[in-house]
């Protein structure tokens, strides 16, 4: 089946680590993103990617970096300079905006 | 720059009440429009959206939502809930030459069984 993989499902860390998570997709879309999910917030964009060996910084991409060097993967690196990390964090796909995102079941943070 | 705002964030309502969610946006232009839910401990899903054409929208599991241009609303309805929509809901735009979905901020409904 077609679909986005997210892992880990929860990721523990200790404080002043990056961590790396991982989202792969096989449903051939060109545009990936990466959402940052808190309480009474909403979904808030950390980096968005049209192509591969492109991608873009959404509203608080400040303490994140990205990478696209395949079609299928979009891995989302939470460095130590990210000041409140702890958060669940989505990445979604699209073949065009105008059919909405595809998402995948999220990764929780904990950093402790 | 785009914005999607949701008036009410906790719903609470009775099995078999009518449901209704605001979702306005503020976009001048062309605009797709989108309703996505979340279970508790799932992925966002997607209800339904629209394009053009008809605006009155219907998704999956009943819901249906009315796009007003005038009033750059979209607002989804439900005439009976049930305790499995127990969930929260995300309206979402995509508008403009960025093309990305902007986001409201979520209403969480929850269901009295």
């Amino acid at each position: 089946d077609g679909g986005i993989t997210q892992s880990p499902k929860y990721l523990f860390r200790k404080e002043g680590q990056n961590v790396t998570l991982s989202c792969e997709q096989n449903l051939n879309h060109d545009a990936m993103y990466w959402y940052r999910q808190d309480p009474g917030q909403g979904l808030r964009l950390i980096y968005y990617s049209q192509i591969v060996n492109d991608f873009q910084k959404g509203d608080i991409a400040e303490g994140y970096s990205v990478s696209r060097e395949k079609k299928e993967s979009f891995p989302l690196t939470v460095t130590s300079a990210q000041k409140n990390p702890t958060a669940f964090y989505l990445c979604a796909s699209s073949i065009s905006t105008i059919y909405g995102y595809t998402f995948g079941s999220g990764t929780r943070l904990t950093v402790v | 720059a785009q914005s999607v705002s949701q008036h009410n964030h906790h719903v609470i309502l009775s099995e078999a009440a009518s449901l209704e969610l605001g979702c306005n946006y503020s976009y001048g232009g062309t605009v797709n429009l989108f309703w996505y839910v979340q279970y508790p401990g799932q992925h966002l899903q997607l209800l339904l959206k629209y394009f053009s054409g008809d605006p009155l929208v219907k998704g999956i599991k009943g819901f249906e939502a009315e796009f007003i241009k005038s009033k750059f609303s979209f607002n989804l309805r439900k005439p009976s809930v049930q305790w499995s929509d127990t969930a929260e809901y995300f309206c979402a735009v995509n508008g403009g030459s960025q093309g990305n979905l902007i986001f409201g901020k979520g209403t969480k409904l929850s269901v009295k069984p």
